[in-house]
């Protein structure tokens, strides 16, 4: 069983809608990272959370630290979102080795 | 402030060359991380390293791997000998501490690596 574990694998949806993106974790944390990676590109952290929720643009992510998992919100989605969501959480005491989920490929359809 | 860079972004190796991967980590950051994405998997973490020392290396294949941070310069991977297997895209990230809750870490575009 993976530490951590995200749902659905794979999403598709008509622009506009709203998305969300669910991730689990079976670990301790002192943080957790929302990564998006665009087909053939690199990584960019979206977010990072230890608590409550954070708000950028359209993306809201949120934690549940007695539950143990997060959630990736997408507003109004649009084609550009289109990319592969990755959870990835930070062990408690280390650094950055993380512990990834094996992502979400979302599709936004025009 | 360029971001972490690494080179090359495409690297073709035949089977039993050598292959080394460099990542030179944002300006200010003395923490780098390798992780590698294997086809159809999960980002993995391989090792954490500082300035001329191996943090963490739990990661790593015990055979034909291994990664330094010199003084001066890029940090390296390299992998010899390199099998089919070795094909994915290797990333790196680096951080200016050793990565408290707060930290944020910034990833390179990375290289992908193709053994023919």
């Amino acid at each position: 069983k993976n530490e951590v574990e995200q749902s659905p694998q794979n999403l598709t949806a008509q622009e506009g809608e709203f998305i969300t993106i669910n991730c689990s974790y079976s670990v301790g944390i002192s943080a957790l990272h929302w990564l998006q990676q665009h087909p053939g590109g690199g990584i960019v952290s979206l977010f990072m959370l230890s608590s409550g929720k954070k708000k950028h643009g359209r993306l809201i992510a949120t934690i549940n630290i007695q539950e143990k998992h997060s959630s990736l919100h997408i507003t109004a989605s649009h084609p550009r979102d289109s990319a592969v969501y990755i959870c990835a959480v930070r062990p408690p005491g280390g650094g950055n080795q993380f512990y990834f989920g094996t992502g979400t490929s979302l599709t936004v359809i025009p | 402030n360029a971001g972490v860079m690494q080179n090359p972004r495409h690297l073709v190796r035949r089977r039993g060359q050598e292959a080394r991967l460099r990542c030179s980590p944002m300006k200010g950051h003395s923490h780098v991380y390798w992780y590698r994405q294997l086809p159809e998997e999960g980002l993995k973490f391989m090792v954490y390293l500082q300035k001329e020392n191996i943090i963490d290396e739990s990661g790593m294949p015990k055979e034909r791997f291994s990664a330094e941070f010199p003084k001066e310069g890029p940090s390296i991977l390299r992998i010899q000998q390199v099998v089919r297997g070795d094909s994915a895209a290797y990333f790196c990230a680096s951080s200016r501490t050793k990565g408290q809750s707060y930290t944020e870490a910034f990833f390179g575009q990375g290289t992908r690596l193709t053994v023919v």
